[in-house]
């Protein structure tokens, strides 16, 4: 089992780009989220999917949308992207929401 | 608002020296709370989950205890291979979101 995958692993975007990070599990969990994690600032929830069909907003969804293609896979899209979205992007499932989180290795992504 | 603070935010060890990081919460009716593991450009790894003050979970040099406010990651004997950041975050009774704090970044010496 691959566990959570991201791609892509780097980009370097500059000011008004749009972009879409991938995610998917192959762990057969039912909820799936994103995190961006910054410096002094932690993992911060963006977006999460409780179960396929659904999406709801998290701590800091601005500029942020989410699609849950299936019980699988998870995008995050940044349509204009913005320098203040320079920062680490975690996928994370787990069977249910209550249940324990499983992390992705992360998107690093550069907006110039 | 549920928050977590970690302290301290780096430690450094020598190998052998046991230690402890705490994890200071506030949340409206605690549903768990969670350790991970981070090392550098990777995502954290699940370590525990513990539910209740008074619970306590061990894994290899690693323990973990919880009490009404706070949560201690106890390191016994660590080796350079334990330097990583460790991440602790809690569940409200909502149970849609983690709240995670800061982190500690521990740093084993050999």
């Amino acid at each position: 089992n691959a566990g959570v995958t991201q791609t892509p692993k780097f980009q370097v975007l500059k000011t008004g780009q749009s972009m879409t990070l991938q995610c998917a599990q192959d762990m057969n969990h039912n909820s799936m989220y994103w995190y961006r994690q910054d410096p002094g600032m932690g993992l911060r929830l963006i977006y999460y999917s409780a179960s396929e069909g659904t999406t709801d907003k998290g701590e800091v969804p601005n500029g942020y949308n989410v699609s849950r293609l299936n019980k699988r896979e998870f995008s995050l899209r940044l349509e204009s992207a913005a320098p203040s979205q320079t920062s680490v992007y975690f996928c994370a499932s787990s069977e249910i929401m209550q249940e324990t989180q499983y992390f992705g290795p992360g998107t690093r992504l550069l907006v110039l | 608002e549920d928050q977590v603070t970690q302290s301290p935010e780096a430690l450094r060890l020598q190998e052998g020296e046991s230690s402890s990081l705490n994890c200071s919460y506030t949340v409206s009716g605690l549903r768990g709370l969670f350790w991970y593991r981070q090392d550098p450009g990777k995502g954290p790894e699940f370590l525990f989950t513990l539910y209740s003050a008074g619970e306590e979970k061990e894994k290899e040099r690693l323990k973990a205890t919880l009490t009404k406010k706070e949560s201690f990651l106890h390191i016994t004997a660590p080796k350079p291979e334990d330097s990583a950041t460790y991440l602790c975050a809690v569940r409200n009774n909502a149970g849609n979101m983690l709240t995670f704090g800061g982190g500690t970044r521990l740093m084993v010496k050999p």
